[in-house]
């Protein structure tokens, strides 16, 4: 079976550029999570999907972030303008269900963003 | 949510046994105790969790106090691949990560 599949894995970028990254979560996962790991610390949540719903985006910061999950499958988060302090890793997860009753979560290996 | 406290960093023999202990002494009746671990370049992995009970399986044991403020993750005979950085995460539902323990297995 196919983990949760990232792209890309690196991504270099100047300052004010924008950004995206892309995540597949493993088939018949309907939950999704967008996770920001800076170096040396664990990973945050940045925001929460149940199927296409956006069910807890409170640690997202709207004024450059946004994601979207469109068709309950795929999604996308998206940094404009990027910032030097949103250098990180930025990973994604999914799992079987509902935050309601504890679903493992399955980790992706991440997307390195660099900003110059 | 339960603060978890962990040593930052330990050493393990390979081939011996691993115990990383986690403090939780505000863990609420219905927080489950999850550990995840974080290989290098590589997303956090699932181990293991439980409520009240011992629970073991295929990658670890996991030992919980009868008062439940604490709890330690046993890996019973560690590898080289066992290197990594330990979460031990108390919540309902969401997993909160704090800094983990950085475990190192020495040849």
């Amino acid at each position: 079976e196919a983990g949760v599949v990232q792209s890309p894995r690196y991504k270099i970028i100047e300052k004010k550029q924008p950004v995206a990254f892309w995540c597949n979560p493993i088939s018949g996962h309907n939950t999704l999570y967008w996770y920001l790991q800076n170096l040396g610390q664990g990973p945050e949540l940045l925001i929460r999907y149940e199927n296409e719903e956006a069910v807890d985006d409170s640690q997202l910061p709207k004024d450059r972030f946004s994601a979207e999950r469109l068709k309950g499958v795929d999604s996308t988060l998206k940094i404009q303008p990027a910032e030097l302090g949103d250098s990180a890793v930025y990973l994604c997860a999914s799992s079987l269900g509902t935050d309601k009753v504890y679903n493992e979560q399955f980790f992706g290996p991440g997307t390195r963003l660099t900003v110059l | 949510d339960a603060k978890t406290t962990q040593p930052p960093s330990m050493d393990c023999a390979e081939g011996r046994a691993a115990n990383l202990p986690c403090n939780h002494s505000t863990i609420s009746g219905n927080e489950y105790v999850y550990w995840y671990r974080q290989i290098h370049s590589q997303g956090p992995q699932y181990i293991i969790h439980g409520l009240k009970n011992n629970e073991t399986n295929e990658m670890a044991s996991l030992i919980i106090t009868e008062d439940r403020k604490s709890s330690t993750l046993i890996l019973p005979h560690a590898t080289l691949r066992d290197t990594a950085v330990y979460y031990c995460i108390v919540r309902v539902g969401q997993l909160v990560f704090g800094q983990g323990t950085r475990l190192t297995i020495n040849p």
